[in-house]
């Protein structure tokens, strides 16, 4: 088991502040991506980083691949109430077919 | 285009009893996976199936088995269901490939007293 540790756990900020949550390992991943979940609902993809230093724009979202692939940021500018949600990241070990999801952070935005 | 769908959405059991979760995709991917998610420990892989015909055990297996029916439907089977399986249970699918960007179904809700 290769393990990918989320920080913050939990998060709870106020409408228009930015936010850094953080993706951790000892391990080496070929990929990483991050995901958003939503209450009753399964995980949706954001993105994907392959290359090491490889930085990701998504309209407020920023994502970073650590140099050494070990880790990964994910930061967000003047988040919005929709922003609110868990948010997973998840690594592809090198050879290997399956990935490994970190424990997520939780995300409230508040108006 | 639906997606990953799952069948139930919502189930309780009683210790013991047995019951098969059903998952279906309908975007031509090649592999499928089971995971249950529990509160402060993500998502843990139970078993997967790159390709139609294999299945392989995941990072938490035990009391539970898997059939991959066709290319589109993969189960998840509980024999004798335990307290400890009380979970919610996610199907997703990907292309068999290096980025495995994986799609997840809804989720089923399982309790188990």
């Amino acid at each position: 088991t290769q393990l990918l540790e989320q920080s913050p756990q939990f998060l709870s900020i106020q409408e228009g502040e930015n936010l850094t949550v953080y993706c951790n390992s000892s391990s080496v991943f070929s990929s990483l991506q991050w995901y958003r979940q939503e209450p009753g609902e399964g995980p949706v993809l954001l993105v994907t980083v392959v290359t090491g230093g490889e930085v990701k724009k998504l309209k407020r979202l920023t994502f970073q691949f650590g140099d050494a692939r070990k880790d990964s940021s994910l930061h967000i500018t003047a988040a919005q109430p929709g922003d609110t949600g868990l948010y997973l990241c998840a690594g592809r070990g090198t050879g290997a077919n399956n990935l490994f999801f970190g424990t997520g952070t939780r995300l409230t935005v508040i108006p | 285009n639906a997606g990953v769908t799952q069948t139930p959405k919502f189930q309780v059991l009683k210790t013991g009893q047995s019951m098969t979760l059903q998952c279906a995709q309908d975007m031509n991917h090649n592999s499928m996976y089971w995971y249950r998610q529990d509160p402060g420990m993500g998502l843990r892989l139970i078993y997967y199936s790159a390709s139609e015909g294999t299945t392989d055990k995941g990072e938490v297996p035990n009391g539970y088995n898997v059939s991959r029916l066709n290319k589109r439907e993969f189960s998840l089977r509980l024999e004798s269901a335990a307290p400890s399986q009380t979970s919610v249970y996610f199907c997703a699918s990907s292309e068999f490939g290096v980025l495995n960007e994986q799609f997840f179904g809804p989720g089923t809700r399982l309790t188990v007293l």
